[in-house]
């Protein structure tokens, strides 16, 4: 079965820190790859999305993610975090030929202190 | 927002009873899905909907039933609410399933007494 694992369960950092949050997946194949982000007592939104193409991924509010396809990995980043960005990341997969759901990971929860 | 509507948004039932969530969309999307989410496990897929009556199970199936009669709306029944059904469920719409992102809806927060 597929699965997506997060490495860190809850990130603190100060203001104007960078971040670097990880995502690896257990399927060798063909993959769609997505980071979503949580704000307290909201519904999720997409961050930044991948598909193909260049593996270095632009999303919104200045966030990037870099697909590195041998370690089935997809680490989200962001070079300054404001206290803004404090909320919970989600990554999710799809994998092809494994129908058409998300499989999301456990989630990181980000707090960044002003 | 992608036009999402789930209701009601708060519940609390008694166990044993059943509960109907519903999931509306205005968006005309082909695929529509009902996850949970809990601490420590992110969003679980409980059934998913490919289009009208095509449905499918996820991974946390078990005690839920789901329908699709209409495009834009996709229901979601516990047969016999229990505590452990106690959760935060999320509808969500794709255009093409995996090949697209998925919009989320606001959420049912469901409590199970």
């Amino acid at each position: 079965a597929q699965s997506v694992s997060q490495h860190n369960h809850h990130v603190i950092l100060s203001e104007a820190a960078s971040l670097e949050l990880g995502c690896n997946y257990s399927y060798g194949g063909t993959v769609n790859l997505f980071w979503y982000v949580q704000y307290p007592g909201q519904h999720l939104q997409l961050l930044l999305k991948y598909f193909s193409g260049d593996p270095l991924v632009k999303g919104i509010k200045g966030f990037e993610a870099e697909f590195i396809k041998s370690k089935f990995s997809f680490n989200l980043r962001k070079p300054s975090v404001q206290w803004s960005d404090t909320a919970e990341y989600f990554c999710a997969v799809n994998a092809h030929g494994y129908g058409q759901n998300f499989v999301f990971g456990p989630g990181t929860r980000l707090s960044v202190l002003p | 927002d992608a036009g999402i509507t789930q209701s009601p948004r708060h519940k609390v039932t008694e166990t044993g009873t059943p509960v109907t969530l519903r999931c509306h969309q205005t968006e005309n999307h082909r695929y529509m899905y009902w996850y949970r989410q809990d601490p420590g496990h992110g969003l679980r897929l409980i059934h998913y909907s490919y289009g009208v009556k095509d449905t499918d199970k996820g991974e946390v199936s078990d005690g839920y039933s789901v329908s699709r009669s209409k495009t834009e709306d996709f229901l979601l029944t516990l047969e016999s609410a229990t505590s452990s059904q106690t959760s935060v469920y999320f509808c969500a719409i794709s255009e093409e399933g995996g090949y697209t992102e998925a919009f989320f809806g606001q959420g049912t927060r469901l409590t199970v007494v």
